[in-house]
């Protein structure tokens, strides 16, 4: 356990559905990241944060992802019209600064 | 960042000495090698990092070559619990954000 916490762990949802993971970072870390890892690949970075200015957005984040730290502790990831494509793990982190970063176990999403 | 090219899979007996190699060949001055451990259903753990000749901690040891165009990441005497996933970095330190490629998938048999 690293202390970095994701809920859900698992979410199955139908296409054209909206769904939210929750990323909760250890407390003092104030930058917070998302990546997005599909069966057979590492991890690709989608998005930071430090404290509740999101600093970087990849070319992935397409305009129906959305994230938010609006207090500098938790984050929210929020996918809407899900599509078949968004099937992937997807991996939270928090580092102090440009410190090592923590994972989480992630959040598996699978849309049918 | 400089493109990083490693095996995809290894295979292992227990007890045995393990050494993955990591090629780099494009690395930049101000860049780390940085290596992360991936077990199933968990998100990468940092196991070790180094900018020249070795460094060794508690998990593992990293060898880099004068020329630092490649990385060998050494795990002594591995067990069942080291089968996993390995990932090579190369980047500045501290460099935001974290590119993985497809990483090395080390299976160690009893």
């Amino acid at each position: 356990d690293t202390g970095v916490s994701q809920n859900p762990r698992h979410k199955i949802t139908k296409r054209g559905q909206n769904v939210t993971f929750r990323c909760d970072p250890i407390s003092e870390h104030n930058r917070l990241y998302w990546y997005r890892q599909t069966l057979g690949q590492g991890p690709e970075f989608l998005t930071y944060f430090q404290n509740e200015a999101q600093l970087e957005k990849s070319r992935l984040l397409s305009d129906r992802f959305s994230a938010e730290r609006p207090k500098g502790s938790f984050s929210t990831l929020e996918i809407q019209r899900t599509e078949q494509g968004d099937s992937a793990m997807y991996l939270c982190a928090s580092s102090l600064a440009e410190n090592e970063q923590f994972f989480g176990p992630g959040t598996r999403l699978t849309v049918l | 960042l400089a493109k990083t090219t490693q095996p995809i899979s290894m295979d292992s007996y227990e007890g045995q000495e393990v050494n993955i190699t990591c090629s780099h060949n494009n690395i930049a001055t101000n860049d780390y090698i940085t290596w992360y451990q991936q077990f199933p259903s968990q998100g990468p753990r940092f196991i070790i990092q180094g900018y020249k000749t070795k460094v060794t901690n508690e998990v593992a040891s990293l060898f880099i070559p004068a020329d630092r165009k490649s990385s060998t990441l050494s795990l002594p005497r591995v067990s069942l619990s080291d089968t996993a996933v390995y990932y090579c970095l190369v980047g500045p330190q501290g460099n935001t954000p974290l590119v993985f490629g497809k990483g090395t998938r080390l299976s160690v048999i009893a």
